[in-house]
């Protein structure tokens, strides 16, 4: 099946400074990506996805990277904002299951 | 307003006693899926069904049971619960006429607490 390594765990940005988090896949047949952002109290949300056929998608202060060959995919954030602290979670779904990363903690200071 | 719906939020049992979780979607997605959330592990799949009476083991189905009678719900049931089984539960859709390309829709959880 598949195994997705997410790092860092936790993470501490100032407010305005960028955030990257990185996920690993182990499957190469793995071909979509998506992030998901967990607030308190609440579910995740999809925030951005990216298929195998791309190799850069970017939504604003958002983006995420994928290196096939590699198989690992990042997560970015730039000009980071109170509001973007949460636990954010990467996903490979394979087949009909879906492995998620075990999530990074990011905290903005303000 | 399309939404995935768990019930209840907070559940505070006791070994042995039989529950169920309920959930509910209202976006006619035919894929439907169960996950627990712990410090460390992320969130780990138990069940998923693909539509009414088709279901299959996630990573994690041991102490579970679920059924899908019906294409908007998808309940989770612990026939006897244990200790270990405290965890924050998440129930999710996903439109599957994209295969499993697409997101999913989470509820927004229940934590359940087994002592």
């Amino acid at each position: 099946g598949e195994n997705v390594e997410q790092h860092p765990s936790t993470l501490s940005v100032q407010e305005g400074d960028s955030a990257v988090i990185k996920c690993t896949y182990s499957d190469s047949a793995s071909n979509y990506f998506p992030w998901y952002k967990q607030e308190l109290g609440k579910g995740p949300q999809l925030i951005i996805d990216i298929r195998s056929n791309v190799g850069e998608k970017k939504d604003q202060r958002i983006a995420v990277t994928l290196n096939k060959t590699a198989k690992h995919f990042s997560l970015h954030i730039t000009e980071t904002q109170p509001e973007d602290s949460a636990v954010y979670f990467c996903a490979a779904p394979l087949d009909q299951k879906v492995t998620f990363g075990t999530g990074t903690k990011l905290q903005v200071i303000p | 307003e399309a939404q995935v719906t768990q019930n209840p939020r907070y559940l505070i049992t006791v070994t042995g006693k039989k529950l169920t979780v309920t959930c509910s979607q209202n976006m006619n997605h035919e894929y439907m899926s169960w996950y627990r959330q712990d410090p460390g592990l992320g969130l780990r799949q138990i069940y998923y069904s693909m539509n009414v009476e088709v279901t299959d083991k996630g990573d994690v189905p041991e102490g579970y049971k679920v059924s899908r009678k019906e294409k908007r719900n998808f309940p989770l049931i612990l026939e006897s619960p244990s200790p270990n089984q405290t965890s924050l539960y998440f129930c999710a859709s996903r439109d599957s006429l994209s295969s499993y390309n697409s997101p999913l829709h989470f509820g927004n959880g229940t934590r359940l607490t087994v002592t």
